[in-house]
């Protein structure tokens, strides 16, 4: 079965101060691809960043990264000198490359930035 | 500028009524879906469509039915027969091609009135 895990309900990070979001996966496929959304409270989903997971390189944009521990199964969101626009909740998902129409998501972890 | 547009942003129902929520997409992508997200959870798919004239069922298709009759354009229709249809509704489409990310529009809260 294709699970993703997201073990952190919630999380407060002060602004400018860096914080990371855990995220766990299952998959018995090879080739697969893996995602971080961001969903406001205007409710919209916004990509984040994304990992090929044949990559070994880890992604960056800008403040966002990611951890990408291929033998553990696990993708990690850092995000770096937070900013009080970066409250949201956060959604880890991945694809897997037989089906690209059936994307896994996760629970989500609502971050608070304080200011 | 290109996007996912969803409508009504709010929509009441009425106990054994058919509501119809709108998705139109500019993007010119093939891939369509519809999501359901209860809060504190992650997405549920209820249908997605590959192509014109076709959709499949996702995981919690019972009580929804959808039509493509027009690449732009994926409605969800939510069935008397869906008993718990209070959450927020969501849109997505995607373009061939590689690991193409899907692409959200704004969503659809449906309350019971």
């Amino acid at each position: 079965a294709q699970t993703v895990t997201q073990s952190q309900p919630e999380m407060s990070v002060q602004e400018a101060e860096t914080v990371t979001l855990s995220c766990t996966y299952d998959t018995s496929e090879n080739n697969y691809y893996l995602f971080w959304y961001k969903q406001p409270p205007s409710r919209q989903m916004i990509l984040v960043i994304r990992q090929e997971a044949y990559k070994q390189q880890n992604a960056t944009e800008n403040r966002f990264s990611v951890n990408f521990q291929k033998a553990a199964k696990s993708f990690s969101l850092k995000i770096s000198d937070s900013q009080l626009g970066d409250t949201a909740m956060y959604f880890c998902a991945f694809m897997t490359e037989d089906n690209f129409n059936k994307f896994y998501f996760g629970s989500g972890t609502k971050l608070n930035v304080k200011p | 500028d290109g996007g996912i547009t969803q409508s009504p942003k709010y929509l009441f129902r009425k106990e054994g009524q058919n509501v119809t929520l709108s998705c139109e997409q500019n993007l010119n992508h093939d891939a369509m879906y519809w999501y359901r997200q209860d809060p504190g959870q992650g997405l549920r798919l209820i249908y997605y469509s590959q192509i014109v004239n076709d959709f499949q069922k996702g995981d919690i298709a019972e009580g929804y039915s959808v039509s493509r009759e027009k690449k732009e354009s994926f409605p969800l229709t939510v069935t008397s027969a869906q008993k718990n249809p209070t959450a927020f509704y969501l849109c997505a489409s995607r373009g061939t091609g590689g690991y193409q990310p899907q692409h959200f529009g704004d969503g659809t809260r449906l309350s019971i009135l």
